[in-house]
């Protein structure tokens, strides 16, 4: 049973360029959250989803970020138009139900140039 | 807005001691977890404490819970080097989402 699968591990970008994260959450988990983490700090929480749908979004920026998790596939947050201050780690949570344990994936790094 | 804080913020000890890191949360909560994280890597998760428990074990473990004060803590006995690392708490919101909110890590390191 692969773990939770992030990718790209590394993606460079420059400024008003599109950025695509995908997260494959573990096999019979239907709930995935994504947060960021800036160095020497903790998660910030951004979006929690169950398939096809948007549960908490409130750690969403209102402009440019955007996330979803359809039927089929992987989990997406997509930044459009990056600037500087979106260079961080970007990780990948699932669960199989709420109020359980957190299976995280390794992260994106995002490098905006 | 964070949820949990911990304290302190960094630790460093000698292998073989014991490590107490402490974690204050403001609302009320269904559970409280603990992760840990090495550099660059994702988080694992170490143990979840309900709300209605008040102490739970997992090896060289133990984690309290104290409702009333809002508190928790994280004991890691006989330390060892590869325990260096970062150590979140994290709490969910009573009556919310269920998302996890994280605090901003205690850094730990541990010297051979």
């Amino acid at each position: 049973n692969a773990g939770v699968m992030q990718n790209p591990r590394h993606l460079v970008r420059r400024r008003g360029q599109e950025a695509r994260l995908r997260c494959s959450p573990m096999k019979g988990h239907s709930h995935v959250y994504w947060y960021r983490q800036l160095p020497e700090e903790g998660l910030k929480f951004m979006v929690y989803l169950q398939k096809e749908n948007i549960i908490d979004e409130s750690g969403m920026p209102k402009e440019r970020f955007s996330a979803e998790f359809p039927k089929e596939g992987p989990s997406i947050l997509r930044i459009q138009q990056v600037v500087r201050g979106d260079s961080a780690a970007y990780f990948c949570a699932s669960s199989p139900q709420e109020g359980e344990k957190l299976f995280f994936g390794s992260g994106t790094q995002l490098s905006v140039l | 807005s964070q949820q949990g804080e911990e304290d302190p913020q960094a630790l460093s000890i000698q292998e073989g001691e014991n490590a107490t890191m402490n974690c204050s949360y403001k609302t009320s909560i269904n559970n409280l977890q603990w992760y840990r994280q090495n550099s660059g890597r994702g988080l694992v998760h170490l143990i979840l404490i309900r709300s209605n428990e008040r102490e739970k074990h997992s090896g060289r473990l133990r984690v309290t819970l104290d409702t009333s004060k809002k508190s928790s803590s994280l004991l890691i006995t006989a330390s060892r080097a590869a325990d260096t690392a970062s150590y979140f708490c994290a709490t969910d919101t009573q009556g919310g989402s269920e998302k996890l909110v994280f605090g901003k890590g205690m850094k730990l390191t541990v010297n051979p």
